[in-house]
């Protein structure tokens, strides 16, 4: 049982490059979000989807954009990249439902130059 | 914003200590969750207490919650090396809205 899935672990980028962040879960959850974590804040919301076909902004959603692909997948693009943008970046996913835990993928740590 | 604090930062103890976090927040809540970090891993779900609970225990985990005082602690019981790692709490405010608000984080680091 994999989890939460995120593709690539680790990216440089320049600045004004484009890229897209992968998330995969098999845990038929039906919500999944996008976190970045940054040294001394925590983690700070991006992006969340609700269900399949919804999606919704969290508390830094400028920058990025986010494509809930099926049940399965959740992506992060970056249209032009940042240095600002430098972060680690988290999927989660949940079940739908009243206090369901998140779970979390390990991460892409992201460099932008 | 951050929803919720954690005090303190950092706590270093000696292995077979008790370790205590605390977890103020903000706003009135669902619930409030625990979870830990591995250095270079994501966040893995330790416990979750119901805003009309006061005290849940899991293991050697012990959380409590005062929704008066809007704060939470977590203590680890006869700590191991093994718990060395940064700990989050982190809140959910509305059923039905499963959008979580996350802390800074404590660093624990257990001496052998």
């Amino acid at each position: 049982n994999a989890g939460v899935t995120q593709t690539p672990k680790f990216q440089v980028l320049k600045t004004g490059q484009s890229m897209t962040l992968q998330c995969a879960q098999d845990m038929n959850h039906n919500s999944m979000y996008w976190y970045r974590q940054d040294p001394g804040m925590g983690l700070r919301l991006i992006y969340y989807s609700a269900s399949e076909g919804t999606t919704d902004k969290g508390e830094v959603p400028n920058g990025y954009n986010v494509s809930r692909l099926n049940k399965r997948e959740f992506s992060l693009r970056l249209e032009s990249a940042a240095p600002s943008q430098t972060s680690v970046y988290f999927c989660a996913s949940n079940l739908r439902r009243d206090n369901q835990p998140q779970h979390f993928g390990d991460g892409t740590r992201l460099s932008i130059l | 914003s951050q929803q919720g604090e954690e005090d303190p930062q950092a706590l270093s103890i000696q292995e077979g200590e008790n370790a205590t976090m605390n977890c103020s927040y903000k706003t009135s809540i669902n619930n409030l969750q625990w979870y830990r970090q591995n250095s270079g891993r994501g966040l893995v779900h330790l416990i979750l207490i119901r805003s009309n609970e006061r005290e849940k225990h899991s293991g050697r985990l012990r959380v409590t919650l005062d929704t008066s005082k809007k704060s939470s602690s977590l203590l680890i019981t006869a700590s191991r090396a093994a718990d060395t790692a940064s700990y989050f709490c982190a809140t959910e405010r509305n059923f039905g809205n499963e959008k979580l608000t996350f802390g800074t984080g404590t660093r624990l680091t257990i001496i052998p």
